[in-house]
Parts: structure tokens; C-alpha cells; sequence
């Protein structure tokens, strides 16, 4: 079964540009959650996505908005870049959104902005 | 979501046990205890998750105290691919990470 895959795996973006990720979950899952890291924050929430219907949001400005489609799959788009925004986007899948089901990562999509 | 405390790092030699100590003495009763493990530039990779009692899989055992405020992650033989940051999260609904241990296998 393939996991999750996420495109880009890496992009450069300037200051004030915008950019959308893509995230195809695991064939079946219902649940997309994305996920930002950086070194000095680490592993913070952004949100969830069930059934084409925001679930949960994390504390990110509304420059970070996502949607999802039938499919399952998911894209989250940042407008406006700042310098900050530079971090690894990772999503992650699973059937349910509730807490006994495990989410599965993708590898990520590097973003940097210069 | 609950926090948690986990050491900052710890070492382990290659073919022993690695035992991964977690606090989450704010835990709720719907909260289930999670790992994760991530490999330097990788996306997290699940582990083992339970909610009160023992598990067990290919990867790991998971061992929750019975008033469920604390748990222990065990892999049972580390090899040098073990060398990872695991994180030990309490979840209801989305994933709380928080800096995790950074395990260091050596041979």
C-alpha cells in the first residue's frame, strides 16, 4: 500500500509570494492533518481536514489555509511569505480523526523562503 | 492536549534494550499515549500507541502505569538504525509534539 505522498519535496519562495502544498493521503484515509517544523518551535499543528470539512486548527495566522477535496486529498496554501514561513510541512493521514486511530506521515515538503 | 516530559536524550548500545521513560501525570481519561519517531529530515514515523493497557508490536512495547501518568517506551534490541528523536505524545484529538529524546544507538 503507498504511503503518504506530499509534492513539492522542496521549494524556494521569496518574501511576500504565495505557495500551495499537496498532500494525497493513504488510499482509504479520511483524515488529513498538516503539521509545520522548525528547528527553534518544533512539531506544531496547523490543522485537520475529515471528509472535505476543517476539523481542528492549530495557532497559525490566516495567511495558513487549507481545504480538501473528495478524493482525500488535501493542499494548504500560505499567502503573503515571510522569512518564519521557511520550515518542513509535514502532513499526515488516517481513517478516523479520532484518537485511537494513527496518523501516517508523509516525507515532508521543505519550503524555504529567501 | 495533555503535555509531556520526556528526557532529552539518552544512549544505547547496539543489541540492548532501549527503555523510554514519559511523564503525563495531566493525562485524561480519553487521551491515548502515542510515539513517534523521527529520523534526521524525515516525516515522524509511528510507533506503538495504547490508552491503558500494554502493547506490543513488531517495532516496540509500550508499558503505561496503571494510574496511567507515566509510560515507557521499550525497544527490545537497538540497532544504529534506531538513532532517531522519539517523541511521546497524548492525543485526543490532534498530535502535540513536543522536543522529544534523542536516542543515540552506538556499536
Amino acid at each position: 500500500k503507498a504511503g503518504v505522498t506530499q509534492t513539492p519535496r522542496y521549494l524556494i519562495k521569496t518574501r511576500g509570494q504565495q505557495v500551495t502544498l499537496s498532500c494525497s493521503p493513504i488510499s482509504g484515509h479520511r483524515s488529513v492533518s498538516w503539521y509545520q517544523q522548525t528547528p527553534g518551535q518544533g512539531l506544531q499543528f496547523l490543522f485537520e481536514y475529515f471528509s472535505e470539512t476543517q476539523r481542528n486548527k492549530g495557532n497559525f495566522p490566516g495567511r495558513f489555509s487549507g481545504r480538501q477535496f473528495s478524493n482525500s486529498r488535501s493542499e494548504m496554501n500560505v499567502s503573503t511569505l515571510e522569512l518564519g514561513d521557511s520550515a518542513l510541512y509535514l502532513c499526515a493521514s488516517s481513517f478516523f480523526s479520532e484518537a485511537y486511530n494513527e496518523q501516517f506521515f508523509g516525507p515532508g515538503t521543505r519550503l524555504t523562503v529567501l | 492536549d495533555a503535555k509531556t516530559t520526556q528526557p532529552p536524550s539518552m544512549d544505547c548500545a547496539e543489541g540492548r534494550a532501549a527503555n523510554l521513560p514519559c511523564n503525563h501525570s495531566t493525562i485524561s481519561g480519553n487521551e491515548y499515549v502515542y510515539w513517534y519517531r523521527q529520523i534526521h529530515s524525515q516525516g515522524p514515523q509511528y510507533i506503538i500507541h495504547g490508552l491503558k493497557n500494554n502493547e506490543t508490536n513488531e517495532m516496540a512495547s509500550l508499558i503505561i502505569t496503571e494510574d496511567r501518568k507515566s509510560s515507557t517506551l521499550i525497544l527490545p534490541h537497538a540497532t544504529l538504525r534506531d538513532t532517531a528523536v522519539y517523541y511521546c505524545i497524548v492525543r485526543a484529538v490532534k498530535l502535540s509534539f513536543g522536543a522529544g529524546t534523542t536516542v543515540t544507538v552506538r556499536a
